[in-house]
């Protein structure tokens, strides 16, 4: 059962400007995360917000917790070609340590 | 978190055990595959040697955690549609902490 699901799968903007992308999850949740994942490699840890948490910052990266709605998005300003990955969104139920990934959204910034 | 191999390719019935060992200390270690379209999905997870626990696609897999530091994925009998990434990933307990992934393991099976 694949519980995160990634809103657009795909994203392609211009260098500089703003790049959002969205997760929605089934059941309620103790944490969500989010990773990046370039070409062919492992996933690396972004960022975590807890499900008491509506917001969090960390440098460029910016992610939201809607609880009541069952979603989150991350937002990543002043885009850098570098930023070209794929993103993904994890979520584990409370009380687990099972965590769930979402599709992903491939997000390419053109230079 | 490291895994072993990077690449392999397997026949049909030919069988394999996919290696993955943390030097974190971690207690929780993850077994998943990759495929386009589809993201990640567990196959399996370990909370402590000798422990573990079925994820949404065990099927046609088993794993092995006889020490603390490595979690190994066995393939019996290998069938094409285990094609697939497979990644390996630990976290610690008393969290909630990130996953820490490896680099992977992409196999073929022909």
């Amino acid at each position: 059962s694949q519980q995160g699901e990634e809103d657009p799968q795909a994203l392609s903007i211009q260098e500089g400007e703003n790049a959002t992308m969205n997760c929605s999850y089934k059941t309620s949740i103790n944490n969500l995360q989010w990773y990046r994942q370039n070409s062919g490699r492992g996933l690396v840890h972004l960022i975590l917000i807890r499900s008491n948490e509506r917001e969090k910052h960390s440098g460029r990266l910016r992610v939201t917790l809607d609880t009541s709605k069952k979603s989150s998005s991350l937002l990543i300003t002043a885009s850098r070609a570098a930023d070209t990955a794929s993103y993904f969104c994890a979520t584990a139920a409370s009380g687990t340590y099972k965590y769930i990934f979402g599709t992903g959204t491939r997000l390419k910034v053109l230079a | 978190v490291t895994q072993t191999p990077k690449f392999r390719i397997l026949k049909i019935g030919q069988s394999m055990t996919l290696q993955c060992t943390q030097d974190m200390n971690h207690n929780y270690m993850y077994w998943y595959r990759q495929d386009p379209g589809l993201g990640l999905r567990l196959i399996y997870f370990s909370y402590d040697v000798k422990m573990k626990e079925k994820g949404d696609i065990p099927e046609g897999y088993s794993v092995s955690r006889e020490k603390k530091e490595r979690f190994s994925l066995i393939l019996e009998s290998a069938s094409t549609n285990q094609t697939s990434m497979y990644l390996c990933a630990s976290t610690r307990t008393g969290g909630p902490y990130e996953q820490y992934f490896g680099p992977g393991t992409r196999l073929t099976v022909t």
